[in-house]
């Protein structure tokens, strides 16, 4: 179990350009969820993947993101004609299945993006 | 729908001092609660976790909460800060369905020598 990993850890872009973030959820993990957290807040949910799924979305996220999960195991994150309120760090995190309220979700460490 | 509220961004003690950060919470369903730190430029990682089986949780570091359903609150304590405790703290709640977690805007915790 190496925990779950995100790539790159940050990027920096200008205005208008696209970029795409990975996540790599622990192993065996079928759950998987994107959050965004800005300076000073707690971090908002984007958007959540059961398998291959994706079940639900956040209002937050525009039809400037877009994200996927192929083959139920590495997500990526889109996010199209960025913007620089986009700037933010970008959380990726992993549960197992089953369908308890107390399983934990597990972080990664976070892509950290700039929009200049 | 459900929320939690952290009182106080920003909270200082001394080293040596209890710490009590305080979160709480709304739900209109048994809520399961979560506390997680986060150290400067890494993501979360779980103190403790309220899953109904007791009120008096027990985490990592040190740390405990306790559910008091009659205040709708789940405050974190520590008996004695340690400088390496210095960092952001959240409360979360699982929401039913997707299980996503709705977090409170984090306490940043200082700690004095």
């Amino acid at each position: 179990d190496t925990g779950v990993s995100q790539d790159p850890r940050h990027k920096i872009t200008k205005r208008g350009q696209n970029v795409t973030f990975r996540c790599d959820p622990i192993s065996e993990h079928n759950r998987l969820y994107w959050y965004r957290q800005t300076l000073g807040q707690g971090p908002e949910f984007l958007t959540y993947f059961q398998n291959e799924a994706q079940l639900e979305k956040s209002r937050l996220l525009s039809d400037r993101f877009s994200a996927e999960r192929p083959k139920g195991s590495f997500s990526t994150l889109e996010i199209q004609r960025t913007e620089q309120g986009d700037s933010a760090m970008y959380l990726c995190a992993s549960r197992a299945g089953g369908y308890s309220s107390t399983d934990t979700q597990y972080f990664g460490p976070g892509t950290r993006l700039t929009v200049l | 729908a459900q929320s939690v509220t952290q009182l106080g961004s920003h909270v200082s003690v001394s080293e040596g001092a209890l710490v009590l950060l305080r979160c709480n919470y709304s739900s209109s369903v048994p809520p399961y609660l979560f506390w997680y730190v986060q150290y400067p430029n890494q993501g979360l990682q779980l103190l403790l976790k309220y899953t109904s089986a007791a009120t008096l949780v027990k985490g990592i570091n040190g740390f405990e909460a306790e559910f008091k359903k009659s205040e709708t609150s789940f405050h974190l304590t520590k008996p004695s800060a340690h400088m390496s405790d210095a960092a952001e703290y959240f409360c979360a709640v699982s929401s039913s369905g997707t299980y996503k977690y709705i977090f409170g805007t984090g306490t940043r915790l200082k700690v004095l020598a």
